[in-house]
């Protein structure tokens, strides 16, 4: 069965920082879409990046980028140059063939200091 | 405005009761989605429609049941309602079947049973 660990409940990180949140998933399936999504207080999920398992190259959105480690079946959302309104909870997700068992992880709190 | 509209935001209702989610997706996208978001147990995939026909079952209970209507509109059914089914619920679409690229989150239907 398919899973997704973000082994890091909460992260601090300064203003202005990067910050890496960290997601490893695990499927036998060869063909899978590897997702962040940024869950704010206010509670609406917003889409921040997608990672094709054939993708070549890393996906890059903006200030997000994902570092795409197929062999050691990892995800992890690099933030660059972290702002206050980053502060929210983040998601790895994982989906397999026509949508089907689309999971999350538990997610991450991430808080950014002033 | 993401462009997915669920209603109600909010519901309160009592144990034994019945409830109805309504979730517009984003113009043009023919899959829906349906999440569960409880403390306990994190995001949760319930069901995915594409284009009126369901395409996927995750982690539904046989007291909830869903739809997607021919305008493409989808209704989530809860009946026989718990204290346990007090979670948020979340809608989302996709334009492509197998929602690779992403989905886009509607703001969330947070149910409170009493």
């Amino acid at each position: 069965a398919q899973k997704i660990t973000q082994t890091q409940p909460g992260m601090f990180v300064q203003e202005k920082e990067a910050v890496t949140l960290d997601c490893t998933y695990d499927t036998s399936d060869p063909s899978y879409g590897l997702f962040w999504y940024k869950q704010p207080s206010s509670g609406e999920m917003i889409f921040l990046i997608y990672q094709g398992s054939y993708d070549q190259q890393n996906a890059t959105e903006g200030r997000y980028s994902l570092n795409f480690q197929k062999a050691r079946k990892s995800a992890n959302l690099v933030i660059s140059a972290s702002q206050l309104g980053d502060s929210a909870m983040y998601f790895c997700a994982m989906s397999l063939t026509y949508g089907q068992n689309f999971v999350f992880g538990p997610g991450t709190r991430l808080s950014v200091l002033p | 405005d993401s462009g997915v509209t669920q209603t109600p935001k909010h519901l309160i209702t009592a144990t034994g009761q019945r409830v109805t989610l309504r979730c517009s997706p984003r113009s043009g996208d023919l899959s829906v989605y349906w999440y569960q978001q409880s403390l306990d147990q994190g995001l949760q995939f319930l069901i995915h429609y594409y284009n009126g026909e369901e395409r996927a079952k995750g982690n539904i209970l046989e007291r909830f049941s869903a739809q997607q209507f021919p305008d493409l509109h989808s209704e989530l059914n809860l009946s026989s309602l718990e204290l346990g089914d007090s979670a948020l619920y979340f809608c989302a679409s996709s334009a492509s079947e197998d929602g690779k690229r992403g989905y886009t989150f509607g703001s969330g239907t947070r149910l409170t049973v009493v």
